[in-house]
């Protein structure tokens, strides 16, 4: 079946860079998202990917795809300690209802 | 754009009572909600697929019953959690969007629901 897969926990020094990864199995799927969950609230849309593009860049963040190999990475260029939130990568399921399929999430911790 | 608004942002009440939550699309129009659940430092289950105007499509081993979903209108989905007891305790959240038209899902802020 459909399946995202994320590393649990990344810890990075304030200033540095960020770079989350996430595999995926379903390689139909039409769109690739990121999404971001500070504590005690919803899911923030911070961007997403077209399946026939490689990278997608949006201010700090860098998206990159590598269909081969079915992976995607979110990069956040000079991360900040507001930066500290829990990231889900995500994917459109084949059934073209609208249904995302999500990875377990990464917290990133982001140290002063 | 694309504003998601789900209320109550939190509820305690007493084991027994039924709680309505609602999730409404502000600036656009959902032809489908989602109802997700989330227990803590996991990721989003996924509860039911609300499309306007018909019946919810719920997920395995997800009682229909106990979750009533009603999405009467292209901006209004609820979600009632009937007869709640303690171990209905959890973050509910809603999504929201527009099948057919590539958008993403938006998604509400939560509700932290706590039975005593």
């Amino acid at each position: 079946g459909e399946d995202v897969e994320q590393s649990l926990f990344l810890s990075v020094r304030e200033g540095d860079s960020s770079v989350i990864n996430c595999t995926y199995t379903d390689s139909s799927s039409t769109y690739l998202y990121w999404y971001k969950q500070e504590p005690g609230a919803g899911l923030q849309l911070l961007t997403y990917i077209f399946s026939n593009m490689d990278m997608k860049q949006d201010q700090r963040l860098t998206v990159l795809l590598n269909k081969k190999d079915k992976h995607l990475s979110l990069r956040i260029a000079d991360t900040q300690t507001g930066d500290s939130a829990i990231y889900f990568c995500a994917e459109s399921d084949s059934s073209n209802t609208g249904k995302l399929i999500f990875g377990q999430g990464t917290t990133l911790q982001v140290k002063p | 754009g694309a504003v998601v608004s789900q209320h109550p942002s939190r509820v305690i009440c007493k084991s027994g009572t039924s709680v309505k939550i609602e999730c409404r699309s502000l600036d656009f129009q959902a032809t489908t909600m989602f109802w997700y659940r989330q227990f803590p430092k996991k990721s989003l289950m996924l509860m039911a697929t609300s499309n306007e105007g018909s019946k919810a499509t719920y997920e395995q081993g997800v009682e229909k019953d106990k979750f009533l979903i009603n999405h009467a209108s292209l901006t209004l989905s609820t979600l009632t959690v009937t007869s709640a007891h303690p171990e209905d305790s959890s973050f509910y959240i809603c999504s929201a969007t527009f099948v057919g038209a590539n958008q993403p899902q938006h998604f509400g802020d939560g509700t932290r629901l706590s039975i005593l």
